[in-house]
């Protein structure tokens, strides 16, 4: 089944505690992405990445970090989490490096920073 | 910069009734993409549509449509005879070729029996 994966799906840590949010794609996609979901503000793009060891920022980059080694993966890390960081992060995938495509969004991870 | 509004937070409607949902959205560009979005209670976010700038034909599928106007910056969704399955947060959003994406704060329908 295509599809974009997301782990953890629930996440409580505490302050300063690194952690790694994984995300896989087994669709061949060039394009990835990673968002926070907030109440009342949307989907705010962190980073995303239009091939392998291409990525950039999106708007809210501050306290995260990317890497794209492969194709299929593109783990989000905190390395020095804080309570402003909790909330509910997806990734996304689509086809090409030309973000218009559609993406396709993981099942979302709800992270809380104690 | 760019920029996506979504005026309504919240709207309730009796099924069956139709519902538009407002996008406006600001660019410099002359090249972009605009986009509708659903997430249902579930959670997950779900593709409804794109649109590019230079395609201004109003599309319709289904019970679904939309109206793209760049004269008013607008990418407006119209939900005909809506459905308790509608109830969703519906979030529009634009991009740029090689550029991130912006999504709009979200309308929230809730759709009555």
């Amino acid at each position: 089944e295509a599809q974009v994966t997301q782990n953890p799906r629930y996440l409580i840590t505490v302050t300063g505690k690194k952690l790694t949010v994984t995300c896989s794609q087994n669709m061949n996609h060039e394009y990835m992405s990673w968002y926070r979901q907030d109440p009342g503000l949307g989907l705010r793009q962190i980073y995303y990445s239009m091939n392998v060891e291409v990525t950039d920022k999106g708007d809210v980059p501050e306290g995260y970090k990317v890497s794209r080694k492969e194709k299929r993966n593109f783990p989000l890390i905190l390395e020095s989490p804080s309570p402003n960081q909790t909330s509910l992060y997806f990734c996304a995938s689509s086809l090409t490096g030309f973000n218009y495509n559609e993406q396709f969004f993981g099942p979302g991870t709800r992270l809380t920073v104690l | 910069a760019q920029k996506v509004t979504q005026a309504q937070t919240e709207i309730s409607v009796v099924e069956k009734e139709d519902v538009t949902l407002d996008c406006v959205y600001e660019t410099r560009d002359t090249t972009y993409y605009l986009f509708w979005y659903k997430q249902p209670p579930s959670g997950e976010l779900v593709f409804l549509i794109r649109r590019n700038s230079f395609d201004e034909q109003n599309e319709i599928s289904g019970r679904y449509s939309w109206n793209f106007q760049k004269s008013t910056s607008s990418f407006n969704f119209t939900i005909t005879a809506s459905q308790v399955v509608d109830s969703a947060v519906y979030f529009c959003a634009l991009t740029k070729v090689g550029q991130n994406f912006v999504f709009g704060p979200g309308t929230r329908l809730s759709v009555l029996p």
